[in-house]
């Protein structure tokens, strides 16, 4: 079983619709971290969120991390067709030797 | 500043082939990983380097995969001989030494197909 693990595994929305993707993990983590991929490109960091932290912004999106749940939830305001994409998240935890380990991802697709 | 260069884009090769990759990470980054990517997975680390040195292989199958990074700069992944089950994308990244804190640097990466 996979340390991050992120649901749903698809999402489609009208554009201008919030979307929120949920990633919950199995260890305790220095940090968290959400990351998009557009189809047949690499991976784009979007935004860390540190163990001690809950809840972090950059633009139109909004991270929060429940470390008593194990879960941090990636949400995106105003949504617009160039958000579709695969997101990520990757956790960086001690017991996995302090490198990033991603979940299987979730796919949004935003219709216009 | 330039990213990180992945080439070639693509590549198909037949089974028991070998091919090679290369990165050129983002100057001065000093960590340097190797992604597999299957389709419909999360990226795997397969090997971290930390200047020339390797920090974990762990997860790199060393009877037909190697990688190296000469002169702390450029990598090559190499897989001899090829495998179906290697079909992928192969990511590159690299992490200035707060890479911890401020999060990875991908390549396009190089699509492997082995028919």
């Amino acid at each position: 079983s996979q340390q991050g693990e992120e649901d749903p595994q698809a999402l489609s929305i009208q554009e201008g619709e919030n979307a929120t993707m949920n990633c919950s993990y199995k260890t305790s983590i220095n940090n968290l971290q959400w990351y998009r991929q557009n189809s047949g490109r690499g991976l784009v960091h979007l935004i860390l969120i540190r163990s001690n932290e809950r809840e972090k912004h950059s633009g139109r999106l909004r991270v929060t991390l429940d470390t008593s749940k194990k879960s941090s939830s990636l949400l995106i305001t105003a949504s617009r067709a160039a958000d579709t994409a695969s997101y990520f998240c990757a956790t960086d935890a001690r017991e996995y030797g302090n490198k990033l380990v991603f979940g299987a991802g979730t796919i949004l697709r935003v219709k216009s | 500043e330039a990213g990180v260069a992945q080439s070639p884009r693509y590549k198909i090769i037949e089974k028991r082939q070998s091919v090679a990759f290369w990165c050129n990470p983002i100057s001065g980054h000093a960590t340097l990983y190797w992604y597999q990517q299957i389709l419909g997975q999360g990226p795997k680390l397969l090997i971290q380097f930390q200047n020339n040195g390797v920090v974990d292989d762990s997860q790199l199958p060393k009877d037909r995969f190697s990688a190296e990074r000469l002169k702390g700069v450029d990598s090559t992944l190499k897989i001899q001989p090829a495998k179906l089950e290697d079909s992928a994308v192969y990511l590159c990244a690299s992490s200035s030494p707060k890479g911890r804190y401020y999060g990875y640097t991908f390549g396009s990466g190089t699509r492997l197909t082995v028919v």
